[in-house]
């Protein structure tokens, strides 16, 4: 079974500062997809930024950049030039791609406050 | 931009009845879930369905838990006698097709007194 783990339960960063929040991840499986959501405090589940396993080149979306160390199992995300909206709780979660029909698995979260 | 939608929002319950959260999910997706975050807690999958019939479901998602699409658009989890640990925010997701990204619904609070 998949498991992933994020190893810091809270963080804190100033405005305009960059931030790293760290995932890793345990699969057997060589087709996968890993995905970064936000969860601010109204607790809806907002899509980030998604890495397909096959490709190579860290994704980006504007202020948000992964990390993806395919042979550590390494997953993180860079938020740059953080802003006050940016506070929230970040899930990362991994999605089998070998499989039909499979669930995301969600690590425990870490809970990012952008200070003023 | 089309979006996943429930209702409602918040459901307030005794322990030992039935509740029916409801999900419309995106229209032209075809792949469906549910679901669940215990408050401070990870977000854990109850169920997944396709093809009107479900795919995979967890060890949370026992005989008091069932889903049903009963039409094109509705995507319902019941569940039949509710007890206090089911308080949590339940959430539906839907995809379009593999490998692409799960769009979640806003949630349903569910509170079980």
């Amino acid at each position: 079974a998949q498991t992933v783990t994020q190893s810091q339960p809270e963080m804190s960063v100033q405005e305009a500062e960059t931030v790293t929040l760290s995932c890793t991840y345990d699969t057997s499986e060589s087709n996968y997809y890993l995905f970064w959501y936000k969860q601010p405090p109204s607790r809806q589940m907002i899509l980030v930024i998604r890495q397909e396993a096959y490709k190579q080149q860290n994704a980006t979306e504007n202020r948000f950049s992964v990390n993806f160390q395919k042979a550590a199992k390494s997953f993180s995300l860079k938020i740059s030039d953080s802003q006050l909206g940016d506070t929230a709780m970040y899930f990362c979660a991994f999605m089998n791609g070998n499989s039909g029909n499979t669930p995301l698995v969600f690590g425990k979260g870490t809970r990012l406050s952008v200070i003023a | 931009e089309p979006e996943v939608t429930q209702t409602p929002s918040h459901q307030v319950t005794q322990m030992g009845q039935e509740v029916i959260l409801r999900c419309v999910p995106i229209s032209n997706h075809l792949y469906f879930y549910w679901y669940r975050q215990i408050l401070g807690q990870k977000v854990e999958f109850l169920v997944s369905f396709y093809n009107n019939e479900i795919s995979e479901k967890s060890e949370i998602f026992d005989d008091q838990f069932s889903v049903e699409r009963p039409d094109g658009s509705n995507f319902t989890l019941k569940i039949r006698s509710t007890k206090l640990e089911d308080s949590a925010m339940y959430f539906c997701a839907s995809r379009l097709a593999l490998g692409h990204e799960q769009y979640f619904g806003p949630g349903t609070r569910l509170t079980v007194t």
